[in-house]
């Protein structure tokens, strides 16, 4: 079966600081993989993907993250956050016929 | 293009009622999915839908009913709603396609049940 597990519920950071976002899977079939942002009172947006290829996948609003097979992970990274980074960040892995299984969410708060 | 739209944004239902959650997409996308959302648990899978005419249980389908007589319409039916169902609902679709393709996500829909 597949799951994933986001390491962490919350992570505050100052503005223009670095972040990780850590996300471990477990699949025993190929993986593809998501990071998916909610911003406060909407649906979610697409940050990137991985599907094959380069393990390095870069997405929207200067994101991206990290495929690690021998680790089972796929952290989600910025060099420097803003005020409007602030969201909920999940990770997802596909099931099959684009069923999607995620994470329970890291919760970013950036502090001015 | 709309994408996909949820109706309504609201509802409070009291336990014992049911009603029709509708989405809708306009993007001619083969797979429809609903969610739903509660707090520290990520979403989850209830129904899901691979085109009109099929569908199939998710993680959670119990007190959920689907239907998918098109391609553009997806409703979740709550036949007898509980306290339990409160909850944020999401519709999603996406093409059919070789691995995976990108989903796109409805508002969401927010339940309380009394």
């Amino acid at each position: 079966a597949q799951s994933v597990t986001q390491l962490d519920s919350q992570v505050p950071v100052f503005e223009e600081a670095p972040v990780e976002l850590r996300c471990n899977y477990s699949s025993s079939v190929s993986v593809y993989l998501f990071w998916y942002v909610q911003y406060p009172n909407q649906g979610l947006q697409l940050l990137l993907k991985y599907l094959s290829g380069s393990t390095l996948v870069k997405g929207i609003n200067g994101f991206e993250a990290e495929f690690n097979k021998s680790q089972t992970s796929f952290h989600l990274r910025k060099p420097s956050v803003h005020i409007s980074d602030t969201a909920e960040y999940f990770c997802a892995v596909s099931g099959g016929y684009n069923k999607l299984i995620f994470g329970a969410g890291t919760r970013l708060a950036v502090h001015p | 293009n709309a994408g996909v739209t949820q109706t309504p944004k609201f509802q409070v239902l009291k336990t014992g009622q049911s009603m029709t959650l509708q989405c809708a997409q306009d993007m001619n996308h083969e797979y429809m999915s609903w969610y739903r959302q509660d707090p520290g648990m990520g979403l989850r899978l209830i129904h899901y839908s691979v085109g009109a005419g099929i569908t199939d249980q998710g993680e959670v389908p119990n007190g959920y009913n689907v239907s998918r007589s098109t391609t553009e319409d997806f409703p979740l039916r709550l036949l007898s709603a509980a306290p339990s169902q409160t909850s944020v609902y999401f519709c999603a679709s996406s093409y059919s396609g070789e691995g995976a393709t990108t989903q796109y996500f409805g508002p969401g829909t927010r339940l309380t049940v009394t």
